[in-house]
């Protein structure tokens, strides 16, 4: 298996443009978080969905931040507009279960709004 | 709310020396997790820990999780300069909710 695929691997773009962020499970994984980690705050989960359900988003900084999960294998967080702020590395991560289960992380990606 | 402390917070180390990076809880744990991550990538998952007074190991790292369940330890055996990077504790919540909590990470540098 390939692991967890994350696209794109690093994004540059412009304060008030839309950044989408994809991920692609590992095959038969049924749950997936997606966090944010940067220098100042660590690693925050942002949301969890089990089985393309959403599960818990109380980590989503705010409405500018939404997360979908049409099928089992493809999630996106989208950030609506971006702001300097949001600057981070966005890491996706997948397991079988929910959060009792071992999970499997993506590469992440780096994001830098200027 | 659960919170994570590790010690120390970076540490530098001699080329086969011996190491321990300790995670400490401020609740009961209901599993513990350890990971690793190297500057600009995603983190490796290297064990799991769920039972009081259990230990892994794999390869020359060695993990355990005291009776109590609310201290981990996870120990290097001769460390090697591939074992630099961060380690992070990660708890798992205990009911849907919660949420699953990190530790701040110790930055592990091993000079050859």
């Amino acid at each position: 298996d390939a692991g967890v695929i994350q696209s794109p691997r690093h994004e540059v773009t412009e304060m008030g443009q839309e950044v989408t962020l994809r991920c692609k499970p590992i095959s038969g994984h049924n749950s997936l978080f997606w966090y944010r980690q940067t220098m100042m705050r660590g690693l925050e989960l942002l949301i969890y969905f089990n089985n393309n359900v959403p599960i818990d988003d109380s980590g989503m900084p705010e409405d500018r931040f939404s997360a979908k999960m049409p099928n089992a294998s493809f999630s996106t967080l989208k950030i609506q507009p971006s702001e300097p702020r949001d600057s981070a590395v966005y890491f996706c991560a997948t397991a079988s279960g929910g959060f009792q289960e071992t999970q499997y992380f993506g590469p992440g990606t780096r994001l830098l709004v200027l | 709310s659960q919170e994570l402390e590790q010690s120390p917070q970076s540490l530098i180390v001699q080329e086969g020396k011996n190491l321990t990076i300790n995670c400490t809880s401020s609740k009961t744990l209901y599993g513990l997790y350890w990971y690793k991550q190297k500057y600009g990538e995603g983190l490796i998952f290297l064990m799991m820990l769920q039972k009081g007074g259990e230990e892994k190991s794999h390869e020359k790292i060695t993990a355990k999780l005291d009776e109590k369940k609310q201290q981990s330890s996870l120990h290097i055996t001769a460390s090697q300069p591939s074992h630099a990077g961060i380690y992070l504790c990660g708890a798992p919540p205990e009911d849907y909710g919660q949420n699953f909590v990190f530790g701040p990470g110790t930055r592990l540098s091993v000079l050859p």
